[in-house]
């Protein structure tokens, strides 16, 4: 089955510090991939996506992905991270019928001052 | 200001009640879908519509429905055959095609519903 996984419940990192977010795919053909973050008791944000094309993607706030293929891994990246940063990030893919999304299960990224 | 507004922000329903879930956009999108998040999960697809008077069900429609009469509205009815309704419940839309370089899914900022 096609699907996306975020093999980490939370990230902890420190102020200042990089952060990343890990997320892999299991999708047929040339996926397009989504990052999202949602801040407490709100909707979701749409930060970056990948098409096709260079696998360094940049996107809002500072955040970048860059698409792997042989490692099937889209993983969200900040240099610098700061306290504001801290919310629920959340990998999706987009489906090849129509234009449904599937989510991953998210992950808490938590930065600490 | 273009966007997708869900309403309320809070319901609260006694057990055995339908309740309704307005979702509304107004940016001219063709395609709308409903999402269920639960503490510490992600979300998962209940129902999704591409064009008016079309609908689908998604992973968990059981005890949910939903109507698309018009391109702008897509409301969702939570039965009291849904046995664990309490959740937060996000709205979303899609212009027509995901793969173009610069669409993305625009979503509500949700309606957190619980049973009493």
């Amino acid at each position: 089955a096609q699907s996306v996984a975020q093999p980490e419940d939370q990230v902890n990192v420190a102020e200042g510090n990089p952060l990343t977010v890990k997320c892999t795919y299991s999708v047929s053909g040339n996926p397009y991939l989504f990052w999202y973050v949602q801040y407490p008791n709100r909707g979701l944000q749409f930060l970056l996506k990948y098409i096709t094309g260079d696998n360094l993607v940049k996107g809002s706030y500072g955040f970048e992905a860059e698409f792997n293929k042989s490692q099937t891994s889209f993983h969200l990246k900040k240099p610098s991270a700061l306290v504001s940063d801290s919310a629920l990030y959340f990998c999706a893919y987009g489906g090849a019928a129509g234009n449904k999304l599937t989510f991953g299960g998210g992950t808490r990224v938590l930065v600490k001052p | 200001d273009g966007g997708i507004t869900q309403s309320p922000k809070y319901l609260f329903r006694k057990e055995g009640q339908n309740v309704t879930l307005s979702c509304e956009q107004n940016l001219n999108h063709d395609a709308m879908y409903w999402y269920r998040q639960d503490p510490g999960q992600g979300l998962r697809l209940i129902y999704y519509s591409q064009i008016v008077n079309d609908f689908q069900k998604g992973d968990i429609a059981e005890g949910y429905s939903v109507s698309r009469e018009k391109k702008e509205s897509f409301p969702l009815t939570v039965t009291s055959a849904q046995k664990n309704p309490t959740a937060f419940y996000l709205c979303a839309s899609t212009p027509g095609r995901l793969r173009a370089r610069n669409t993305e899914a625009f979503f509500g900022q949700g309606t957190r519903l619980t049973v009493v």
